[in-house]
């Protein structure tokens, strides 16, 4: 059971104009939510996140979208760039018990940005 | 600042022969460490996860093994290669309560 799902494998998008990439969740218990940037051969990178108490984060070109009632995030990179080329990846936190926290991962979206 | 190694960057070996990955974090003191496998691709598969020395948690039924022997190193093992193990391999660290992962810059390995 996939409990947080990227219904788009790939995006396609042109250069300076917006990517929006989207993540589904389905346990309402997840509290905290994370986007990573993976380039082929390389470690994901830490992008962006958003506690629950919020529904908007921005940090320059990035911006993180929640909407709790439809369990539903995005990612909006505007404007796009080349170098945005990567998979993209959304992570909730699961708090388990003893304090250790989890990462539950969609399977990701790939965006490739055309010149 | 917390760096995190991984080592080999790459690894091709024979089905049924031995395998030992290390990980290590520098900059930080009793982090939570985690093992990932990304297989054909695309997603990220949790395989073990530690919150300190000595405690493993196994997240799959699988043919690797992990052990923490130091409060920064994390090693991935396995006695016996499989095909299916082939794959890249991610080590990642947080700091104790926090959410955000950081990871390694991952080991590829190929089992022929």
């Amino acid at each position: 059971d996939q409990q947080v799902k990227q219904n788009s494998p790939s995006l396609s998008v042109q250069e300076g104009r917006i990517s929006i990439l989207n993540c589904d969740y389905t346990n309402s218990m997840f509290d905290y939510f994370l986007w990573y940037k993976k380039y082929p051969a390389e470690g994901p990178t830490f992008l962006i996140s958003i506690s629950s108490i919020k529904d908007k984060n921005e940090d320059g070109r990035f911006t993180v979208f929640l909407n709790k009632s439809a369990k539903h995030l995005s990612l909006h990179i505007v404007p796009s760039q080349p170098g945005d080329s990567a998979v993209y990846f959304c992570a909730a936190s699961d708090l388990e018990a003893g304090n250790n926290r989890k990462l539950i991962w969609g399977l990701g979206t790939s965006l490739a940005v055309n010149p | 600042s917390q760096t995190i190694h991984q080592w080999p960057a790459t690894l091709v070996q024979p089905v049924g022969s031995p395998l030992s990955l290390e990980c290590t974090v520098e900059g930080t003191s009793n982090p939570n460490l985690y093992w990932y496998r990304q297989a054909a691709g695309r997603g990220l598969q949790l395989l073990f996860y530690s919150v300190g020395i000595g405690q493993i948690s196994s997240e799959v039924p699988q043919n690797l093994s992990a052990s923490r022997p130091q409060d920064r190193q994390f090693i991935l093992s396995s006695k016996k290669l499989l095909l299916s193990d082939s794959g890249f391999y991610l080590c990642a660290w947080t700091g104790q309560m926090q959410e955000t992962q950081y990871f390694g810059p991952g080991t590829r390995l190929l089992v022929l």
